[in-house]
């Protein structure tokens, strides 16, 4: 299986700042026949089901704000929030869905400080 | 507009069954491939099952392989996950989740479900 390991755990940012999530995962999630990473990000806001950020490392989803981006290749990732603002707090999850079982990283819970 | 709506959970005792119901709309279901995905209390999301759009491929997590069973209802465009043999460690809120291309496998989640919770407790 691909673990994928995030870091941190939590992070605590001022409004306005900028939040940053790493991701790693054991394999490369590269494929190489279509160059593309098959890895996402999601957001989890107490109570609700995740939402989609990011897909493919670093396309960004429809109504995303542009403060999101992803980015990385290969087994190291990256999801930015350039300028973190109140509605931002939430819990972060990494994706590969590579190759079956798909799996997510821990969790990265952001606050604000 | 895509809805997804889980039903089915409920407390159950270890080593019972339990059929989950996800009822789609705004999208066809026999098109699109789905998957289910669980959350512990207070943890985080671990997927379950995959199904193709055309049923053709569906994959299990190790720990539910040979209990749990994906399955759909076309003409009531409805998922379902059967589960047997229920363990302490099933208790969780359990999410149908629908491919964003529905014809690929190896794809992201981009609409979920509001979720039901599993409780298997004696």
């Amino acid at each position: 299986d691909v673990v994928m390991t995030q870091s941190p755990d939590s992070l605590a940012v001022s409004l306005g700042e900028r939040a940053t999530i790493n991701c790693k995962s054991s394999q490369s999630v590269l494929y190489s026949s279509n160059n593309r990473d098959y890895f996402g990000w999601y957001q989890q806001k107490p109570g609700q089901p995740p939402k989609l950020l990011i897909s493919s490392a670093s396309t960004r989803e429809s109504g995303v704000p542009d403060r999101f981006s992803g980015s990385g290749s290969g087994t190291d990732f990256t999801l930015t929030i350039s300028s973190l603002q109140a509605e931002d707090v939430a819990v972060y999850y990494c994706q590969q869905y590579l190759s079956t079982p798909w799996t997510f990283g821990q969790g990265t819970k952001v606050e604000i400080k | 507009q895509v809805y997804l709506v889980e039903s089915g959970g409920g407390v159950v005792q270890p080593g019972t069954s339990l059929r989950l119901s996800c009822a789609a709309s705004g999208f066809t279901l026999s098109n699109c491939g789905m998957n289910w995905v669980r959350q512990a209390p207070g943890k985080g999301l671990e997927w379950v099952a995959v199904m193709s759009h055309d049923g053709s491929r569906v994959d299990y997590v190790d720990s539910v392989k040979g209990r749990f069973t994906i399955s759909k209802e076309n003409s009531k465009n409805t998922l379902y996950l059967q589960m047997n043999s229920l363990r302490q460690e099933d208790t969780a809120v359990y999410y149908c989740a629908k491919m964003k291309y529905c014809h690929g496998f190896s794809e992201p989640v981009d609409f979920w479900g509001q979720g039901t919770l599993v409780t298997v407790s004696s």
